[in-house]
């Protein structure tokens, strides 16, 4: 079964700062990836998404996420943080590849901005 | 374009009581998503619809709950009789298949 892993629970930038959070995928096939942005009480928007192709997606906020087979990684940086991108951070893979089967998320990265 | 719209946005409720979760996905999506959110457990899918027919519901966690889509634009996801543990944020998501999810904002459900 398709897993993920975030392995920051929280991360700790200064604004201005660059940032990557980690996330690393368990799928037998080339994987749909994702990650997701959520902020206090609301639902989860899509910051990028890797499905073939360049390994290097831009996103929007000024994100990118590069694929990386070998590592089975899929990490999210950003060159200079914001206090807005203070947030939760979910990673995601799709359940199987090319249907519409849902999606297998992370435990998240809460990212906290510091001034 | 309207995104996916869920209500109600707070639910408090006592424990045995029936809760009905409300989801209207966006237009022309074929794919209907309810996950639940908690601190211990994080994003769980609790079950799919493709085309209004659900496809998945291995991810319900027991009896209590039942999801129902009787047509494209209007899900439910009911529990009965609710249990404290199940507080949680429940989200529902929608896609045209194959692609992106975009979310609702949630139903903060809390059972005391």
């Amino acid at each position: 079964a398709q897993s993920v892993t975030q392995p920051d629970i929280h991360i700790t930038v200064s604004e201005g700062a660059s940032l990557e959070l980690r996330c690393n995928y368990s799928y037998g096939a080339t994987p749909y990836l994702f990650w997701y942005v959520q902020s206090p009480g609301q639902g989860l928007q899509l910051l990028l998404k890797y499905f073939s192709g360049d390994t290097l997606v831009q996103g929007i906020k000024g994100f990118e996420a590069e694929f990386k087979r070998s590592q089975s990684s899929f990490n999210l940086r950003k060159p200079s943080v914001h206090w807005s991108d203070a947030a939760e951070y979910f990673c995601a893979v799709e359940r199987s590849g090319g249907g519409a089967d849902g999606l297998t998320f992370g435990k998240g990265t809460h990212l906290i901005i510091q001034p | 374009d309207a995104g996916v719209i869920q209500s109600p946005r707070h639910e408090v409720t006592e424990m045995g009581q029936e809760v009905t979760l409300r989801c209207k996905p966006i237009s022309g999506h074929n794919s209907l998503f309810w996950y639940r959110q908690t601190m211990m457990r994080g994003l769980e899918l609790l079950i799919y619809f493709n085309n209004n027919v659900p496809i998945d519901d291995s991810g319900m966690p027991e009896d209590r709950f039942s999801a129902k889509m009787p047509n494209a634009s209007f899900s439910t996801l009911k529990i009965q009789p609710s249990e404290p543990r199940d507080s949680a944020v429940y989200f529902c998501a929608s896609s045209r298949m194959g692609t992106v999810l975009f979310f609702g904002s949630g139903t903060q459900l809390s059972v005391l």
